[in-house]
C-alpha cells in the first residue's frame, strides 16, 4: 500500500466553524507533512512530524493546529479561519524526515473558508 | 521572493519529441534537487532527484541536468508521451532535514 488518503476532498467551513482534516498512511512512514497550495502557486510547508513529534512549524498561524495521534495518521484543526485560508491543503509523509527521503503526497482537500 | 522559479507556466511539446523543463534558484546553499509530477485530483508524485556533486542523472526517459554555476537545473523527457501531460513541479532543499521550497511548475501538454 503506498497511498496517502486525505478526507474530506472538499470542505467549505464560515469562519467561525471548527473542522478537521484527515491525513492516513500505512506504509510505515515515520515522517508526515502539512503542506498548502494557493492558485498558481507552489505548495508550502506549514508543518513537519517526526516518530509524532512536531519538528517544524512554519511559523503557521495558531488557527491551524496539528495533531499526530499515532504514526499512521495526521489530523489538522481548522478553528476561526479566514477567507484568505482557502487553498488546497495536501498531506505527505516519507520514511524519514529530510528531502533524501521521498515524499509521498495525497490527493489534497481543497478548502473554501466563507 | 521566490528561491526556486519556473519562468515557464506552460509548455506544449509533439508526442515522440524531447521535452525540457526548465528550473532557476537563486539560494547557493541547496544541495539537493527534485522534480515532482502532478495530475489533475492527485497529490504531486517524485520523479527524480540529483545532489549538488552530480551535474547529471538518469532514470529511463528522464534525465536530469545540473548547472551550479549558473544556478540553473533541466528535466528532459524523451520520448515525450500522452501520459506526460502533467503539472511540473521544481524543488530544492539545503541540508538532509532542510524541508523542500518548491517552483510554481510548469504545465507540460503533450501533443498527438
Amino acid at each position: 500500500d503506498t497511498e496517502v488518503t486525505q478526507t474530506p476532498k472538499h470542505l467549505v467551513m464560515g469562519m467561525t466553524n471548527k473542522k478537521s482534516l484527515k491525513c492516513e498512511q500505512h506504509m510505515g512512514h515515520r515522517a508526515m507533512y502539512w503542506y498548502k497550495q494557493k492558485a498558481k502557486k507552489p505548495p508550502e510547508l506549514m508543518f513537519v512530524y517526526s516518530y509524532e513529534k512536531l519538528s517544524i512549524n512554519e511559523s503557521v498561524p495558531s488557527r491551524f493546529s496539528p495533531e499526530c495521534p499515532n504514526s499512521s495518521l495526521l489530523n489538522l484543526h481548522l478553528h476561526a479561519l479566514q477567507p484568505e485560508d482557502s487553498a488546497l491543503y495536501l498531506c505527505a509523509s516519507s520514511k524519514g524526515q529530510g528531502p533524501y527521503n521521498e515524499q509521498f503526497f495525497g490527493p489534497g482537500t481543497r478548502l473554501t473558508v466563507l | 521572493d521566490q528561491q526556486v522559479k519556473q519562468n515557464s507556466p506552460s509548455l506544449s511539446v509533439q508526442e515522440g519529441r524531447i521535452s525540457i523543463l526548465n528550473c532557476d534558484y537563486t539560494n547557493s546553499m541547496f544541495d539537493y534537487f527534485l522534480w515532482y509530477k502532478k495530475y489533475p485530483a492527485e497529490g504531486p508524485t517524485f520523479l527524480i532527484s540529483i545532489s549538488s556533486i552530480k551535474d547529471k542523472n538518469e532514470d529511463g526517459r528522464f534525465t536530469v541536468f545540473l548547472n551550479k554555476s549558473a544556478k540553473h537545473l533541466s528535466l528532459h523527457i524523451v520520448p515525450s508521451q500522452p501520459g506526460d501531460s502533467a503539472v511540473y513541479f521544481c524543488a530544492a532543499s539545503a541540508g538532509r532535514d532542510d524541508k523542500i521550497i518548491f517552483g510554481k511548475g510548469t504545465r507540460l501538454h503533450i501533443l498527438p
